[in-house]
């Protein structure tokens, strides 16, 4: 596709389900980054992808998040055991390489009742 | 520690009225990189401009003009002759390059440009 994908764009979920947030970046952009942005807020930083590996995870907000980057391409977020907490848009962006200039996608919209 | 400061939180202008927007990093990093984006009310960030640290020159794009200054640890942006399209939320962000690449973003500055 032509710009960063998201799915879904809203997901609601009631707290202590697991979900899973998927991005498709730009093809042939090495590198693949997941903010949240909480309502208001600016965007944190959670984790990138150099390739499938992701150097640092320290941004990520507790071990219920992990992030996972197959075949270079596409990525997962998945949430274990969300709270209400966890409620924001959470972006993905990819770039050419790392470091260069971020393309975000859309959001997806995440609430949990 | 790494920080970006956008002290604004909202500003109000009339069209065609400038306005300019701060931007203040921290960074004991040498090298780095600082980037502004345009957040309109659709929500998707859009890219204006990147600046690495060994870059001062200031740069002018149209109505957009951003202003680079490493004495004041600076990066603030202006727009001349603002207009309605303008309005959005504008964040300011610093790529450090050490280590594993840190992403740090500002709180952002919400413009309102009113016809």
């Amino acid at each position: 596709g032509a710009g960063v994908s998201q799915s879904p764009s809203n997901k609601v979920t009631e707290k202590g389900k697991d979900v899973e947030l998927r991005c498709d970046p730009i093809s042939g952009h090495t590198a693949l980054y997941w903010y949240r942005q909480s309502l208001g807020q600016g965007l944190e930083f959670l984790i990138y992808f150099q390739g499938n590996s992701a150097p640092d995870k320290s941004g990520l907000p507790s071990d219920r998040f992990s992030a996972e980057r197959t075949g270079g391409s596409v990525s997962t977020l998945t949430i274990q055991r969300t709270q209400q907490e966890d409620s924001a848009v959470y972006l993905c962006a990819s770039s050419l390489y790392v470091p260069d200039t971020q393309y975000f996608g859309p959001g997806t919209r995440l609430t949990v009742l | 520690a790494q920080k970006v400061t956008q002290a604004q939180t909202e500003i109000s202008v009339v069209e065609k009225e400038d306005v300019t927007l701060d931007c203040v990093y921290e960074t004991r990093d040498t090298t780095y990189y600082l980037f502004w984006y345009k957040q309109p009310p659709s929500g998707e960030l859009v890219f204006l401009i990147r600046r690495n640290s060994f870059d001062e020159q200031n740069e002018i794009s149209g109505r957009y003009s951003w202003n680079f200054q490493k004495s004041t640890s600076s990066f603030n942006f202006t727009i001349t002759a603002s207009q309605v399209v303008d309005s959005a939320v504008y964040f300011c962000a610093l790529t450090i390059t050490s280590g594993t690449y840190k992403y740090i973003f500002g709180t952002g500055t919400r413009l309102k440009v009113l016809a």
